[in-house]
């Protein structure tokens, strides 16, 4: 069955430190998002994207966060400068479309910012 | 007031019986409605996905919406061990909203 992967599992990074994030969406599907969880806390929506670009982004998601989608495959989350609350779960999701939204999460990458 | 709200529980109930997992959510608006599953440390993994009021049998699992009252709910008959886990609500609005809101979560505990 097919599934969402990311990479790494956990990214361990110095404060002011940028990061780069990885996602394999499953390949039919053509919504990609970016979740986070902080410990404790609610998931919550950072960004979506269709057609190589942001459709709809959330508050947190600001001039320090960038997405990508470098080829057919992979779609990547950048933080330029890592600050400490950013430390969360983050978890890459993907639809086949958009009238159902069904959204399918990977594994998620444990960003540990020190 | 929150837009997605659950009771965080722990919902505590013994093997074979049914959970009964409860959602409000604010925005009348919101047209669909998922169910994810979340183990402690893991990813959330959709279990159920409702978007007409009624129910919405799979399996063990019932879906319930009521868009007038706006809740939503899911029932797990036959609760396993297994099935202690979080149980997530999610929304989504449409009208090319694509982003779901969740909610805290409820934890789900079933005693053998």
């Amino acid at each position: 069955e097919p599934e969402v992967t990311q990479t790494p599992s956990h990214q361990v990074t110095q404060m002011g430190q940028e990061v780069i994030l990885r996602c394999v969406p499953i390949s039919n599907h053509l919504y990609f998002y970016w979740y986070r969880q902080i410990l404790g806390q609610k998931v919550e929506f950072l960004v979506s994207f269709y057609n190589n670009e942001i459709s709809e982004k959330s508050e947190i998601f600001d001039d320090q966060f960038s997405v990508e989608r470098p080829d057919g495959s992979n779609f990547t989350l950048k933080i330029r400068s890592t600050k400490l609350e950013d430390s969360a779960m983050y978890f890459c999701a993907s639809s086949r479309d958009s009238s159902y939204n069904e959204q399918f999460f990977g594994p998620g990458t444990r960003l540990t910012v020190l | 007031q929150k837009e997605v709200e659950q009771n965080s529980g722990p919902l505590s109930v013994p093997e074979g019986a049914i959970a009964s997992l409860n959602c409000t959510y604010s925005d009348r608006g919101s047209q669909s409605f998922f169910w994810y599953r979340q183990y402690s440390g893991k990813s959330p993994e959709l279990i159920m996905f409702i978007y007409s009021n009624g129910d919405k049998e799979d399996g063990r699992f019932t879906a319930q919406l009521n868009k007038a009252s706006q809740y939503v709910s899911l029932l797990i008959r036959d609760s396993q061990p297994s099935d202690s886990a979080t149980y997530l609500c999610a929304v989504n609005r449409g009208d090319s909203s694509y982003k779901l809101i969740f909610g805290s979560g409820t934890r789900l505990l079933v005693r053998p």
